[in-house]
């Protein structure tokens, strides 16, 4: 089963800061926090990933709060692409370890 | 951008019958997976493969399924008699090294058996 809670759905405006929020209170230790989304029915999308640390590239920023039980998913200026079911999964540390997805969190980019 | 290549984008078959999926992971990603999505439902981990040989796979990844890399380029799902609950999409995905990297995943063959 997902070890992450993501709310159901959100929506923002085209152009503003979407901020998707994700619970994982029983995160341990050497476990990431991974994001991935998923256009339509196409394959999942790797968006970031984190351990601790903040993390930001050309796509998204993650921030993970101190106590790791907590993260969001921030994507600065939201388009209408950026519609999409995106997934908070948390993966272990093993070399090969799957993702497990949970059922997302659905985003909703309005013009 | 290098791509994971999935084909066919679509297979109907019947009952029974095998089928084989196949992908062409990025040429220099040495970890290989297949997941599926039955419509409507969550994205499902089946197998992983590296090193010639299955490394972990799920508890749906019965009898019926098997995975091979015939060549230094492809990478196949076969499923050996379908059933109607094996109508699902089923991705491809690939991965540079162990450790914590991001899978590229395929675009999907939508498999439909009748």
């Amino acid at each position: 089963d997902a070890k992450t809670t993501q709310p159901p759905s959100m929506d923002c405006a085209e152009g503003r800061a979407a901020n998707l929020p994700c619970n994982h209170s029983t995160i341990s230790g050497n476990e990431y926090v991974y994001w991935y989304r998923q256009i339509h029915s196409q394959g999942p999308q790797y968006i970031i990933h984190g351990l601790k640390n903040n993390e930001t590239n050309e796509m998204a920023s993650l921030i993970i709060t101190e106590d790791r039980k907590s993260s969001t998913l921030i994507l600065p200026h939201a388009t209408l692409r950026d519609t999409a079911v995106y997934y908070c999964i948390v993966r272990d540390t093993g070399a090969n370890s799957k993702l497990t997805f949970g059922k997302g969190i659905t985003l909703s980019v309005r013009p | 951008e290098p791509e994971v290549t999935q084909t066919p984008s679509h297979q109907v078959t019947q009952m029974g019958q095998e089928v084989i999926l196949r992908c062409v992971p990025i040429s220099n990603h040495l970890y290989f997976y297949w997941y599926r999505q039955i419509l409507g439902q969550k994205v499902e981990f089946l197998v992983s493969f590296y090193n010639n040989e299955i490394s972990e796979k799920s508890e749906i990844f019965d009898d019926q399924f098997s995975v091979e890399r015939p060549d230094g380029s492809n990478f196949t799902l076969k499923i050996r008699s379908t059933k109607l609950e094996d109508s699902a999409m089923y991705f491809c995905a690939s991965s540079v090294a162990q450790g914590h990297y991001g899978y590229t995943f395929g675009s999907g063959t939508r498999l439909t058996v009748v």
